[in-house]
């Protein structure tokens, strides 16, 4: 299996753009997770999904961010209008299990807003 | 509200030690605990999953422990390598969701 995807790795816009982060779990799995880490903050999670509905989105920050679930491969985070404080990495995970839980990450896409 | 720490933030160790990373939480209540390493500029990669019925896993040269009663975890890595050098992150699910609470890490150096 090739892990959790995601694109693009390294993201440079300016403020006020829209971003779209995009993300392919791993096959086979039912939960979906969306993280930001910053040094200030460490790791956060923003929303997560289960069989492609969101469960939690308390973690999203402002009504800026947006996330979607299309389909079970396949998953985005949007961001609009962009500002120079959401600059951080922004990891995507998914499980294949509640009940065991072990979250796999992939390399994740590091925002920069100019 | 469960609070995870991890103590020293930072370590340095000559090659071929073995060494111990921890890990605590406030809340016993916990559903697993999970040992990840984060290399810098990288995601992060899982090591190791206890579960909370669980007292230790074992992978390779680590070894990670589970003291519920006394919130602890340990992660015990023998014959430590310059290629474990990275951030080691613990987090810990609890029984009342699925959010994971994040440890805010120990940056492991091992000098040759």
């Amino acid at each position: 299996d090739a892990g959790v995807i995601q694109s693009p790795r390294h993201e440079v816009t300016e403020m006020g753009q829209e971003v779209t982060l995009r993300c392919k779990p791993i096959s086979g799995h039912d939960y979906l997770f969306w993280y930001r880490q910053t040094m200030m903050r460490g790791l956060e999670l923003l929303i997560y999904f289960n069989n492609n509905v969101p469960i939690d989105d308390s973690g999203m920050p402002e009504d800026r961010f947006s996330a979607k679930m299309p389909n079970a491969s396949f998953s985005t985070l949007k961001i609009q209008p962009s500002e120079p404080r959401d600059s951080a990495v922004y990891f995507c995970a998914s499980s294949d299990r509640q009940f065991s839980g072990e979250q796999f990450f992939g390399p994740g896409t590091r925002l920069t807003v100019l | 509200k469960q609070e995870v720490t991890q103590i020293p933030a930072a370590l340095s160790v000559p090659e071929g030690e073995n060494l111990v990373l921890n890990c605590s939480f406030t809340d016993s209540a916990i559903y697993n605990l999970q040992w990840f390493r984060q290399d810098p500029g990288k995601g992060l990669t899982s090591l190791l999953l206890i579960q909370s019925s669980q007292r230790e896993q074992t992978s390779g040269r680590l070894n990670a422990s589970l003291d519920k009663s006394s919130g602890r975890s340990t992660l015990y890595i023998a014959a430590s390598q310059p290629g474990d050098s990275a951030t080691y992150l613990c987090a810990v699910r609890t029984d009342s969701n699925y959010q994971l609470i994040w440890g805010a890490g120990t940056k492991l150096i091992i000098k040759p």
